[in-house]
């Protein structure tokens, strides 16, 4: 298997742009999360998907950001505008189960920077 | 929301030093995960414990869960380089999401 699949690896973008990350996750997971690492606030869970629905979204920082997972095997992460303080590395990672110790499996992130 | 603090932030020690970083919440985790990042790529799992006071090694390193369910620790013995990383401790705690610590970032020198 080839793990989970981030597109872009780097985006550079300006501030007002719409942003779009993609996720292929890993197949026959059922599980998928965002997560976004700075250096200030760490690793930082955004959005959980289970079987294609949204279970949480409490860590979506606010209405410009969306979460989308029309199927089991892509999702996406949208921020519609941008600003230079949503620049981060946005991580995708995905599990098999749901009894909260299985692994977590991530891709290699997308960096974001907004000027 | 439950915290999850890792200290110390930041380490530097010389290759066949030992060494402990910490994770620590007043929160009680049902189960709590180690995971190690390495520049430019994602975490990759070390570790879950489970049990209070569980106690597991992999190869040169010594993982413990506290025995009240709120605290772990990592213990690595004789440091080689190729330890160099952010170490992550996560804990679970609401279904199946996991919480991040902030890291400790470790440099092994040769």
């Amino acid at each position: 298997d080839a793990g989970v699949i981030q597109s872009p690896r780097h985006e550079v973008t300006e501030m007002g742009q719409e942003v779009t990350l993609r996720c292929k996750p890993i197949s026959g997971h059922n599980s998928l999360f965002w997560y976004r690492q700075t250096m200030m606030r760490g690793l930082e869970l955004l959005i959980y998907f289970n079987n294609n629905v949204p279970i949480d979204d409490s860590g979506m920082p606010e209405d410009r950001f969306s979460a989308k997972m029309p199927n089991a095997s892509f999702s996406t992460l949208k921020i519609q505008p941008s600003e230079p303080r949503d620049s981060a590395v946005y991580f995708c990672a995905s599990s098999g189960g749901t009894g909260g110790w299985e692994e977590l499996f991530f891709g290699s992130g997308t960096q974001l920077s907004v000027l | 929301t439950q915290l999850l603090e890792q200290s110390p932030q930041f380490l530097s020690i010389q290759e066949g030093e030992n060494l402990t970083v910490y994770c620590n919440s007043s929160s009680v985790f049902s189960s709590l995960q180690w995971y190690r990042q390495e520049p430019g790529e994602g975490p990759v799992l070390l570790v879950t414990v489970v049990t209070g006071g569980e106690v597991k090694k992999l190869k040169r390193l010594t993982f413990q869960f506290g025995d009240a369910r709120k605290d772990s620790s990592l213990h690595i013995t004789a440091a080689q380089p190729g330890d160099t990383g952010l170490y992550l401790c996560g804990g679970n705690n609401a279904g199946n999401m996991l919480t991040f610590g902030g890291g400790t970032r470790l440099m092994v020198k040769p």
